[in-house]
């Protein structure tokens, strides 16, 4: 059990297009999911920490109305990057918990979604 | 800024040798310590979670310890395997409000 969908898995478009990315929680209710992104031969940085029916915490300098959050379900969070530049190429992976999961446990994950944007 | 290392980067290793790499983080305000392995195109998967000193935890031929009053975890591979290849995270929990993640080591090993 514990099965995270994240599609799509990439994404080339071009600079100004508005892309959104699903995270899926497919056996499990999720009420937190977490977004990260990674650039090259850097860590996983968090984003923001998506709450099912509140909105989004977002991390110190990531830019809210630039990376829209919507956690509007138990199993369904969306990350939409809103006109999109070259500096928002990355990898973009969520994670979720499962709502009665301590909080010392691990994460679930997706497999990412690479993003191109020329 | 909390900071999380993990050495080395890279390592390239024989297939049946056996390795370690390190994970280090502050040493106060511990909560827990997580190790994943990450294949490429693939979600990472847990493999432990750590959260008192002293813990010691294995999984086949994989064990992992955890020295929280120095901030520091090894993770260890006995006879490396082709299978093993794989870039190996940890992610570090001052509290219950989110994970740091250290860049991970890339391990590859050799048939």
């Amino acid at each position: 059990g514990a099965v995270v969908s994240q599609h799509p898995s990439w994404v080339i478009c071009k600079s100004g297009t508005s892309v959104k990315i699903e995270c899926r929680s497919l056996d499990f209710q999720a009420t937190t999911m977490f977004w990260y992104r990674q650039f090259p031969k850097q860590s996983l940085m968090l984003m923001a920490t998506s709450n099912e029916g509140s909105k989004a915490t977002y991390e110190q300098g990531v830019e809210k109305d630039k990376f829209l959050i919507n956690h509007a379900s138990l199993t369904l969070s969306t990350l939409t990057v809103t006109s999109a530049h070259p500096e928002d190429s990355s990898f973009y992976i969520c994670s979720a918990r499962k709502m009665t999961t301590p909080f010392h446990q691990p994460q679930h994950f997706g497999d990412g979604t690479r993003l191109s944007i020329l | 800024i909390l900071n999380v290392e993990q050495s080395p980067q890279s390592l390239h290793v024989q297939e049946g040798d056996s390795t370690n790499f390190t994970c280090s983080f502050p040493s106060s305000n511990f909560y827990a310590l997580h190790w994943y392995r990450w294949e490429t195109a693939k979600s990472p998967e847990a493999l432990f979670v750590m959260t008192l000193n002293g813990d010691e935890k294995k999984k086949g031929r994989i064990s992992a310890t955890l020295n929280t009053k120095e901030g520091y975890s090894y993770l260890y591979i006995k006879g490396s395997q082709p299978e093993d290849s794989a870039t190996y995270l940890c992610a570090f929990g001052p509290g219950t409000y989110k994970y740091i993640f250290g860049t991970g080591t890339r391990l590859k090993v050799l048939a």
